[in-house]
């Protein structure tokens, strides 16, 4: 098993579309978690951490659920500048080792 | 430009030959990262470093691939006696300190022919 697994899409919506993707993990000593958003042929860039407690950054919100060993990513209102490969984030070993996924493709239509 | 700096950002090389690539990382970022990626998968761990200290090596990293980082300040990655498996982006990452994100260079490109 992958220790950190998404589905890697893509993901066709329509602008203004509202779409989430989910991401689980299977060490359960994993401490910290994040979304980085990778464009084509770039490197990654954070998007958001993602606290226990859920958190909101404008059009995106992220959530974990330790117990489930599960992390979600809502997009509202999506935007065509949006189009971009997301990738789920969890650190283990004291954060320390950041073992990515293989990334969701996500394609925002006109 | 005081991000992350890899160099070169291309490099194609017979297969057997010998490459090291070369990473700056922010200044006084303490831990810092090699990854490799392919097309359509996420960065796959290689390596880490606090300061100087080599922490974790992946399974991965066969005999072939050393990565040292002398002061705890720049890093290097080898690859000896390349195949063209190894062809792949190599991304160097930094981070100031535990548990917080890393900071990304523009990756080194390898093609083995």
């Amino acid at each position: 098993r992958k220790e950190v697994e998404q589905d890697p899409g893509p993901f066709n919506v329509p602008e203004g579309a509202t779409v989430a993707f989910n991401c689980t993990y299977s060490n359960s000593a994993s401490q910290s978690f994040f979304w980085y958003r990778q464009d084509c042929r770039k490197e990654p860039k954070l998007l958001m951490s993602v606290y226990s407690s859920g958190n909101e950054d404008g059009r995106f919100t992220a959530q974990l659920n330790r117990a489930s060993q599960y992390i979600s990513l809502l997009i509202r209102d999506s935007k065509l500048s949006d189009s971009a490969t997301y990738l789920c984030v969890v650190g283990t070993g004291g954060g320390n080792k950041l073992t990515f996924g293989t990334g969701t493709q996500l394609k925002v239509e006109l | 430009d005081t991000g992350v700096s890899q160099n070169p950002r291309h490099k194609i090389t017979k297969r057997g030959q010998n490459v090291t690539f070369r990473c700056d990382p922010i200044s006084e970022h303490n831990r810092l990262y090699w990854y490799r990626q392919t097309l359509g998968q996420g960065p796959e761990f290689l390596t880490y470093f606090q300061n100087e200290a080599q922490l974790e090596k992946s399974r991965l990293l066969s005999d072939r691939f050393s990565a040292e980082r002398p002061k705890g300040s720049f890093s290097t990655l080898e690859i000896q006696r390349t195949e063209q498996g190894d062809s792949a982006m190599y991304l160097c990452a930094s981070s100031p300190g535990t548990s917080t994100e890393a900071f990304f260079g523009q990756g080194t490109r390898l093609t083995v022919v």
